[in-house]
């Protein structure tokens, strides 16, 4: 059973234009809910996270959005950027099972100039 | 500088020849965790450690040990390695435990091939 989904494998935006990335879960004891960015050759770096008390965080360009009775949130980049292109991972866990993180399958970006 | 380091990054190897992969991190960090990535499966987890003499099994622990007998060190072994364990593999860590929404800092990832 996976418990996060990422159900588009790949996303192309233009330069300039918003980039939406979603992700879905199943399990509602998921308290936090994080992002990675990640280059080829390279491990996911952290992006922007938020705790399931919250509907929205913001840090620059990147929004996280979370709607908890759908069980889903989303990244909004916005404007994007062709250094953007890269996969993105969404992850989560909970306060009951510390130490485990759920991760999706990934969501390929690509930014064109 | 901050960082978590995994050796060897790439690594060919013959079924049922023990190997181990070291992930070493110098943030004085409590919590370590391992993954595997492969393709359309995302990164899957197999074994963390919230401190020192502390772990628990992930997601697919089998055919794989770890131990932690230092807060900077938490090694993958594989007694017996077999094909199906062929993939990407990621170290990483963090200040706390992810369950309270800690950031992961991951190495750059640990290639390897079982033949």
């Amino acid at each position: 059973d996976q418990q996060v989904k990422q159900n588009s494998p790949s996303l192309s935006v233009q330069e300039g234009r918003i980039s939406i990335l979603n992700c879905d879960y199943t399990n509602s004891m998921f308290d936090y809910f994080l992002w990675y960015k990640k280059y080829p050759a390279e491990g996911p770096t952290f992006l922007i996270s938020i705790s399931s008390i919250k509907d929205k965080n913001e840090d620059g360009r990147f929004t996280v959005f979370l709607n908890k009775s759908a069980k889903h949130l989303s990244l909004h980049i916005v404007p994007s950027q062709p250094g953007d292109s890269a996969v993105y991972f969404c992850a989560a866990s909970a306060d009951t099972n510390a130490g485990k993180s759920t991760f999706g399958d990934g969501t390929t970006l690509t930014v064109k100039p | 500088e901050a960082q978590v380091t995994q050796n060897p990054r790439y690594l060919i190897t013959v079924t049922g020849k023990k190997l181990t992969v070291t992930c070493s991190q110098n943030m004085n960090h409590e919590y370590m965790s391992w993954y595997r990535q492969d393709p359309g499966l995302g990164l899957r987890q197999i074994y963390y450690s919230m401190n020192v003499e502390v772990t628990d099994k992930g997601d697919v622990p089998e055919g794989y040990k770890v131990s932690r007998k230092e807060k900077r060190n938490f090694p993958l072994i594989l007694e017996s390695p077999s094909p199906n364990q062929t993939s990407l593999y990621f170290c990483a860590s963090s200040l706390f435990g992810g369950g309270i929404g800690q950031p992961q800092h991951f190495g750059d990832g640990t290639r390897l091939s079982i033949l």
